[in-house]
């Protein structure tokens, strides 16, 4: 089956630095990725809808600024959280949708600031 | 913005016996989605629904789409250990693969063996 696979798993950075979260669709072309946050057992929380080659499109409430995504390709969307603090610390999931079936979850990426 | 809640927030069972789940929504969806994660890993689809009144069965899972389209419910029949986890219904009030879902809190299984 299909496989969308993160990158790194788990991070550890200091406060005030910027941490860069890979998704990648190992074996087909993902014309659409989604980001979620996650807090301990809570619900996902849609971050926002990246298409390749546009702008990302954030849900209310979600800075721009602090959560940058670039979709460059097919195959691989990225979330760079800048100037991370320690309330940016939870759990970072994406899911790749390759149109006329459901999206693939990548296996999450656990971000502690510290 | 659109809600689901969901019930039970948890369940403690014995192995061997059926579970049941359900969501329900302030709104209309198209699709309904039923999702199982494990601890540290990205939610897995379970049940995927289309179809106001659908029954689909996978294995020992049966979900069904309401008929009102503003719920939906999941049954595990014979739970096994492995069934432990976190259980999320989705839905999707767009046409299309690949809109957003809304996902309802999650049902936290505990199965004693």
């Amino acid at each position: 089956g299909a496989v969308v696979s993160q990158h790194p798993s788990r991070v550890i950075c200091k406060s005030g630095t910027s941490v860069k979260i890979e998704c990648r669709s190992l074996d087909f072309q993902a014309t659409t990725m989604f980001w979620y946050r996650q807090f301990p057992k809570q619900s996902l929380m849609l971050m926002a809808t990246s298409n390749e080659g546009s702008k990302a499109t954030y849900e209310q409430g979600v800075e721009k600024d602090k959560f940058l995504i670039n979709h460059a390709s097919l195959t691989l969307s990225t979330l760079t959280v800048t100037s991370a603090h320690p309330e940016d610390s939870s759990f970072y999931i994406c899911s790749a949708s390759l149109g006329g079936t459901e999206a693939f979850f990548g296996q999450g990426t656990r971000l502690t600031v510290v | 913005g659109q809600q689901l809640n969901q019930s039970p927030q948890s369940m403690f069972i014995q192995e061997g016996e059926d579970v049941s789940m359900n969501c329900t929504s302030s709104s209309i969806f198209n699709t309904w989605l039923w999702y199982k994660q494990d601890p540290g890993e990205g939610p897995v689809l379970l049940i995927a629904l289309y179809k106001a009144g659908e029954l689909t069965s996978n294995g020992r899972l049966t979900a069904q789409f309401g008929i009102t389209r503003k719920d939906s419910f999941l049954n595990i029949s014979a739970s096994i250990p492995s069934d432990v986890g976190i259980y999320f219904c989705a839905g999707r009030a767009g046409g299309t693969s690949y809109g957003k879902l809304t996902f309802g809190q999650g049902t936290i299984l505990t199965v004693h063996p």
